[in-house]
């Protein structure tokens, strides 16, 4: 248990839908960050929060929705996904100091069918 | 932008022996902070070592311990006296000092198996 819990585990979804994933820490940390995980590829970051302001988005597509209404939650709103967005999301906290680490979540699991 | 490169997607290792797992970066930075996390198939990503760029001296945690060389910009991860719990997905990760909630970015990962 790492301290940072997302729901749900698992999510299939169709691609007409519309869904949130949530992330939550009560670490004290004011950063949060949403990853990508594909199957034979890198972890690829998406969104950055930081005090609750978007500090950076990785060329996300419009279907991906960030929110964070305070620092200790974090939201992923999905609509009209496609077969290809089928991936592992991660949510991650830290500090905001570069050498503390990022602690993970352990995933939702969503698949777009 | 930084990149992080892990040559070897899949490496076995005896239990009881040592592994040596690879990991290059390219950064323009002098400063930053390199990390080793681990991701078992409960998916969660748990930090194994992590090492801060102005030290010299390599870290160690328990069996874990890195070979930072700056120059090649080389950051390997060496498990002695593998053990079963220690099959897992293994990410290096960069990370750069001194910025507000700066982004981890990750190598693709290599794949360990321990064989008992």
């Amino acid at each position: 248990e790492t301290g940072v819990t997302q729901t749900p585990r698992h999510l299939v979804m169709g691609m007409t839908n519309k869904k949130s994933l949530k992330c939550e820490q009560h670490l004290g940390h004011n950063a949060m960050y949403w990853y990508k995980q594909s199957a034979k590829k890198p972890l690829e970051l998406m969104f950055v929060y930081n005090f609750k302001e978007q500090t950076e988005n990785n060329s996300v597509p419009s279907r991906f929705s960030p929110e964070c209404p305070n620092s200790s939650h974090l939201f992923l709103h999905l609509h009209t996904l496609q077969p290809e967005d089928s991936a592992l999301y991660l949510c991650a906290s830290s500090q905001d100091q570069g050498n503390t680490e990022a602690f993970f979540g352990q995933g939702t699991r969503l698949t777009v069918v | 932008a930084q990149t992080v490169t892990q040559s070897q997607p899949e490496m076995s290792v005896q239990e009881a022996e040592t592994v040596t797992l690879s990991c290059t970066y390219d950064t323009s930075e002098s400063d930053y902070y390199l990390f080793w996390y681990k991701q078992p198939p409960s998916r969660q990503m748990i930090l194994v070592i992590r090492q801060e760029a102005y030290k010299q001296q390599n870290a160690t945690e328990n069996r874990f311990s890195v070979n930072f060389q700056k120059a090649a910009k080389s950051f390997s991860l060496k498990i002695s006296d593998s053990q079963l719990g220690d099959a897992a997905m293994y990410f290096c990760a960069y990370r750069s000092a001194g910025t507000s909630g700066s982004r981890l970015t990750f190598g693709e990962g290599t794949q360990l198996t321990v064989n008992p």
